[in-house]
Protein backbone atom coordinates (compact mmCIF):
# COMPACT_ATOMS: atom_id res chain seq x y z
CA UNK A 1 0.00 0.00 0.00
CA UNK A 2 1.06 3.96 -0.64
CA UNK A 3 0.60 4.89 2.79
CA UNK A 4 -0.03 8.73 2.86
CA UNK A 5 0.75 10.56 -0.19
CA UNK A 6 1.62 14.14 0.28
CA UNK A 7 1.27 16.48 -3.19
CA UNK A 8 2.89 18.44 -4.48
CA UNK A 9 6.59 17.76 -2.92
CA UNK A 10 7.59 21.49 -3.36
CA UNK A 11 5.73 24.84 -4.25
CA UNK A 12 7.40 28.44 -4.72
CA UNK A 13 4.39 30.27 -3.80
CA UNK A 14 3.93 34.47 -4.54
CA UNK A 15 2.90 35.85 -1.26
CA UNK A 16 -1.07 36.74 -1.37
CA UNK A 17 -1.75 33.64 -3.14
CA UNK A 18 -3.84 30.79 -2.30
CA UNK A 19 -2.92 27.11 -2.46
CA UNK A 20 -3.89 23.75 -1.42
CA UNK A 21 -1.89 20.84 -0.39
CA UNK A 22 -3.48 17.98 -0.77
CA UNK A 23 -2.87 14.66 1.43
CA UNK A 24 -4.48 11.12 0.85
CA UNK A 25 -4.07 7.95 2.96
CA UNK A 26 -5.61 4.66 1.76
CA UNK A 27 -4.73 2.97 5.14
CA UNK A 28 -8.46 3.86 6.35
CA UNK A 29 -7.10 5.49 9.22
CA UNK A 30 -9.74 7.68 10.87
CA UNK A 31 -7.85 10.44 12.67
CA UNK A 32 -5.30 12.71 10.33
CA UNK A 33 -3.23 15.67 11.16
CA UNK A 34 -1.43 18.61 9.89
CA UNK A 35 2.14 20.02 11.27
CA UNK A 36 4.55 22.33 10.47
CA UNK A 37 8.22 22.05 10.80
CA UNK A 38 10.76 24.65 10.88
CA UNK A 39 14.18 25.03 11.42
CA UNK A 40 14.57 24.67 15.35
CA UNK A 41 11.33 24.21 16.51
CA UNK A 42 9.54 20.87 17.15
CA UNK A 43 6.67 19.86 14.90
CA UNK A 44 3.67 22.40 15.03
CA UNK A 45 -0.31 21.00 14.87
CA UNK A 46 -2.32 23.14 12.26
CA UNK A 47 -5.63 21.17 12.40
CA UNK A 48 -6.23 17.54 12.92
CA UNK A 49 -9.55 15.32 11.77
CA UNK A 50 -10.66 12.48 14.04
CA UNK A 51 -12.96 11.06 11.93
CA UNK A 52 -14.47 12.21 8.30
CA UNK A 53 -16.74 15.06 8.69
CA UNK A 54 -15.09 16.85 11.92
CA UNK A 55 -12.02 19.05 12.30
CA UNK A 56 -10.51 20.90 14.69
CA UNK A 57 -8.14 23.64 15.31
CA UNK A 58 -4.66 23.11 16.54
CA UNK A 59 -1.90 25.08 17.66
CA UNK A 60 -1.00 27.16 14.89
CA UNK A 61 -4.35 27.44 12.97
CA UNK A 62 -4.50 30.98 11.64
CA UNK A 63 -4.09 31.41 7.36
CA UNK A 64 -4.94 27.79 7.74
CA UNK A 65 -8.38 25.55 6.60
CA UNK A 66 -8.74 22.15 6.29
CA UNK A 67 -11.67 19.88 5.29
CA UNK A 68 -12.28 16.21 5.26
CA UNK A 69 -15.05 15.38 3.47
CA UNK A 70 -14.04 11.51 3.23
CA UNK A 71 -12.34 9.02 5.31
CA UNK A 72 -8.98 9.11 2.78
CA UNK A 73 -8.32 12.91 2.18
CA UNK A 74 -7.56 15.68 4.21
CA UNK A 75 -6.43 19.14 2.00
CA UNK A 76 -4.76 22.13 3.70
CA UNK A 77 -5.76 25.75 1.89
CA UNK A 78 -3.74 28.59 2.56
CA UNK A 79 -6.37 31.05 1.68
CA UNK A 80 -3.04 34.16 0.99
CA UNK A 81 -0.22 32.94 1.84
CA UNK A 82 2.40 35.37 3.92
CA UNK A 83 6.42 34.74 3.58
CA UNK A 84 5.91 33.10 7.49
CA UNK A 85 4.10 30.35 6.16
CA UNK A 86 7.11 29.21 4.32
CA UNK A 87 8.06 25.59 6.22
CA UNK A 88 7.93 22.05 5.61
CA UNK A 89 4.34 20.56 5.89
CA UNK A 90 4.15 17.19 6.82
CA UNK A 91 0.38 15.08 6.86
CA UNK A 92 0.12 12.23 9.28
CA UNK A 93 -2.58 9.71 10.04
CA UNK A 94 -3.30 7.35 12.58
CA UNK A 95 -5.78 4.15 13.39
CA UNK A 96 -8.21 5.47 16.00
CA UNK A 97 -9.23 8.71 17.39
CA UNK A 98 -8.90 10.10 20.45
CA UNK A 99 -6.73 7.52 21.39
CA UNK A 100 -2.80 6.57 21.68
CA UNK A 101 -1.94 5.59 18.65
CA UNK A 102 1.05 5.68 16.31
CA UNK A 103 1.08 8.66 14.19
CA UNK A 104 2.40 7.87 10.76
CA UNK A 105 3.90 10.59 8.22
CA UNK A 106 3.97 11.58 4.62
CA UNK A 107 7.01 12.30 2.82
CA UNK A 108 6.41 16.08 3.29
CA UNK A 109 5.88 19.10 1.26
CA UNK A 110 7.98 22.27 1.45
CA UNK A 111 6.57 25.81 0.78
CA UNK A 112 8.04 28.30 -0.26
CA UNK A 113 6.19 31.97 -0.15
CA UNK A 114 8.03 34.61 -0.96
CA UNK B 1 2.54 25.07 30.68
CA UNK B 2 3.84 22.76 28.43
CA UNK B 3 7.62 22.20 27.82
CA UNK B 4 9.81 19.35 26.36
CA UNK B 5 13.82 19.68 26.02
CA UNK B 6 16.12 17.36 24.42
CA UNK B 7 20.10 18.56 23.43
CA UNK B 8 20.15 20.44 19.83
CA UNK B 9 22.60 18.11 18.84
CA UNK B 10 24.82 15.02 19.92
CA UNK B 11 28.44 13.11 17.84
CA UNK B 12 28.69 9.75 18.61
CA UNK B 13 31.13 7.14 17.06
CA UNK B 14 30.51 4.20 15.09
CA UNK B 15 29.85 1.18 16.90
CA UNK B 16 29.43 2.75 20.58
CA UNK B 17 26.23 3.51 22.62
CA UNK B 18 24.28 7.13 22.62
CA UNK B 19 22.15 8.04 25.31
CA UNK B 20 19.62 10.87 24.22
CA UNK B 21 17.82 12.47 26.64
CA UNK B 22 14.17 14.22 26.97
CA UNK B 23 12.68 16.12 30.13
CA UNK B 24 9.25 17.55 29.91
CA UNK B 25 6.40 19.38 32.16
CA UNK B 26 3.18 19.02 30.38
CA UNK B 27 -0.70 19.45 31.96
CA UNK B 28 -1.99 15.68 30.51
CA UNK B 29 0.18 12.77 29.97
CA UNK B 30 -0.64 9.79 27.58
CA UNK B 31 2.43 8.60 26.62
CA UNK B 32 5.80 9.49 25.44
CA UNK B 33 6.69 8.94 21.63
CA UNK B 34 10.32 8.79 19.76
CA UNK B 35 10.44 9.38 16.50
CA UNK B 36 13.40 8.83 14.18
CA UNK B 37 13.89 11.69 10.97
CA UNK B 38 16.45 11.36 8.86
CA UNK B 39 17.54 14.64 6.39
CA UNK B 40 14.92 15.49 3.98
CA UNK B 41 12.58 12.59 5.33
CA UNK B 42 9.10 12.21 7.33
CA UNK B 43 9.39 11.20 11.27
CA UNK B 44 9.26 7.58 11.52
CA UNK B 45 8.06 5.24 14.63
CA UNK B 46 10.76 4.46 17.00
CA UNK B 47 8.92 3.48 20.39
CA UNK B 48 6.09 4.11 22.74
CA UNK B 49 6.10 4.32 26.70
CA UNK B 50 3.29 4.89 28.98
CA UNK B 51 4.61 3.25 32.14
CA UNK B 52 7.44 3.82 33.95
CA UNK B 53 10.40 1.58 32.84
CA UNK B 54 12.80 0.16 30.18
CA UNK B 55 11.46 -0.65 26.49
CA UNK B 56 13.86 -2.77 24.67
CA UNK B 57 13.76 -3.12 21.15
CA UNK B 58 16.54 -4.45 19.43
CA UNK B 59 19.58 -1.80 18.95
CA UNK B 60 17.14 0.72 20.27
CA UNK B 61 15.59 1.09 24.10
CA UNK B 62 13.24 3.85 25.78
CA UNK B 63 13.06 4.38 29.50
CA UNK B 64 10.55 6.46 31.30
CA UNK B 65 10.45 7.84 34.41
CA UNK B 66 6.61 9.93 35.15
CA UNK B 67 7.74 10.88 38.24
CA UNK B 68 11.07 12.62 37.17
CA UNK B 69 9.23 14.09 33.73
CA UNK B 70 12.25 12.27 32.44
CA UNK B 71 12.43 9.83 28.90
CA UNK B 72 16.15 8.54 27.20
CA UNK B 73 16.18 6.67 23.67
CA UNK B 74 19.19 4.35 24.02
CA UNK B 75 21.09 3.47 20.98
CA UNK B 76 23.99 0.51 20.75
CA UNK B 77 26.08 -1.08 18.45
CA UNK B 78 25.88 2.67 16.41
CA UNK B 79 25.80 2.78 12.63
CA UNK B 80 26.33 5.28 9.95
CA UNK B 81 22.49 5.11 8.38
CA UNK B 82 21.58 5.99 12.43
CA UNK B 83 22.74 9.61 11.66
CA UNK B 84 19.21 11.26 11.90
CA UNK B 85 17.02 13.42 14.28
CA UNK B 86 15.27 12.11 16.97
CA UNK B 87 12.09 13.72 18.26
CA UNK B 88 10.73 12.94 21.61
CA UNK B 89 6.65 13.70 22.17
CA UNK B 90 4.69 13.93 24.95
CA UNK B 91 0.84 12.77 24.17
CA UNK B 92 -1.32 15.34 26.21
CA UNK B 93 -4.70 14.84 27.88
CA UNK B 94 -6.67 15.44 24.81
CA UNK B 95 -4.45 12.55 23.08
CA UNK B 96 -2.71 15.61 20.67
CA UNK B 97 1.17 15.08 20.44
CA UNK B 98 3.23 17.97 21.87
CA UNK B 99 6.95 18.04 20.27
CA UNK B 100 10.27 18.31 21.29
CA UNK B 101 12.66 20.38 18.80
CA UNK B 102 14.52 16.95 18.18
CA UNK B 103 18.41 15.93 18.46
CA UNK B 104 20.71 15.71 15.49
CA UNK B 105 22.62 12.49 16.49
CA UNK B 106 25.92 12.80 14.12
CA UNK B 107 27.82 9.57 14.18
CA UNK B 108 31.70 9.53 12.63
CA UNK B 109 33.43 6.45 11.81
Amino acid sequence: TAGITQAPTSQILAAGRSMTLRCTQDMRHNAMYWYRQDLGLGLRLIHYSNTAGTTGKGEVPDGYSVSRANTDDFPLTLASAVPSQTSVYFCASSPGQGSTDTQYFGPGTRLTVL
Amino acid sequence: GQNIDQPTEMTATEGAIVQINCTYQTSGFNGLFWYQQHAGEAPTFLSYNVLDGLEEKGRFSSFLSRSKGYSYLLLKELQMKDSASYLCAIMDSNYQLIWGAGTKLIIKP
